[in-house]
């Protein structure tokens, strides 16, 4: 079956920090790939999203995520982080044939400022 | 406001009652698609449809659960007999047969707490 692992439960950073978050899922086959966002009480929002080509996709935000087949991984970047990126953020992969979002756990960032 | 709405944001009910949810997804979108979502976890597919057609179903949707879309427009999700197993919040998402595939839009939720 397929999933998809958050490595990372909490993660805590100062503004200005580098970050990246983990995430890997168990599928052979052509996946779509996305990462969420949920900011403190409000919806699921799309921060970003991979289909094909350039595995290195940017986002809204300043966020980046580079798709790597061979480890089956989809990390999330940001070079400098803002008090304002405190959220949840979710990994989730689609296979073509199927409709359903596959979601990670979730990783809660919370950056101190 | 034209994004996804869930009504109502909150319901608290008893064990043993039966509860309904609405989503109303965005206007154009004729995919709709429910899933489940509890502490600490991401949220879990329960179905989806195409228009009104309810074309998957989970294994997570028990027979306590029936979703229905008549039109192919609002969309509701009754949970009948509760359990204190399903609080949860529910989440519905829309997306287009066109443009970006399966960009999923989500609404804000329907949180429901069982006693």
């Amino acid at each position: 079956a397929q999933s998809v692992s958050q490595h990372n439960h909490h993660v805590i950073l100062s503004e200005a920090a580098s970050l990246e978050l983990g995430c890997n899922y168990s599928y052979g086959g052509t996946v779509n790939l996305f990462w969420y966002v949920q900011y403190p009480g409000q919806h699921l929002q799309l921060l970003l999203k991979y289909f094909s080509g350039d595995p290195l996709v940017k986002g809204i935000k300043g966020f980046e995520a580079e798709f790597i087949k061979s480890k089956f991984s989809f990390n999330l970047r940001k070079p400098s982080v803002q008090w304002s990126d405190t959220a949840e953020y979710f990994c989730a992969v689609n296979a073509n044939s199927n409709y359903q979002l596959i979601w990670g756990a979730g990783t809660k960032l919370i950056i101190k400022p | 406001d034209t994004g996804v709405s869930q009504n109502p944001r909150h319901k608290i009910t008893k064990r043993g009652q039966n509860v309904t949810f609405r989503c109303d997804p965005i206007s154009e979108h004729n995919r709709l698609y429910w899933y489940r979502q509890t502490l600490g976890q991401g949220p879990e597919f329960l179905t989806y449809f195409q228009n009104e057609a309810q074309l998957e179903k989970s294994r997570l949707l028990s027979d306590r659960f029936s979703a229905e879309r008549p039109k192919g427009s609002f969309s509701t999700l009754e949970i009948q007999r509760t359990e204190q197993g399903d609080s949860a919040m529910y989440l519905c998402a829309s997306s287009s047969t066109g443009g970006s595939y399966n960009e999923q839009f989500f609404g804000p939720g329907t949180r429901l707490t069982v006693l």
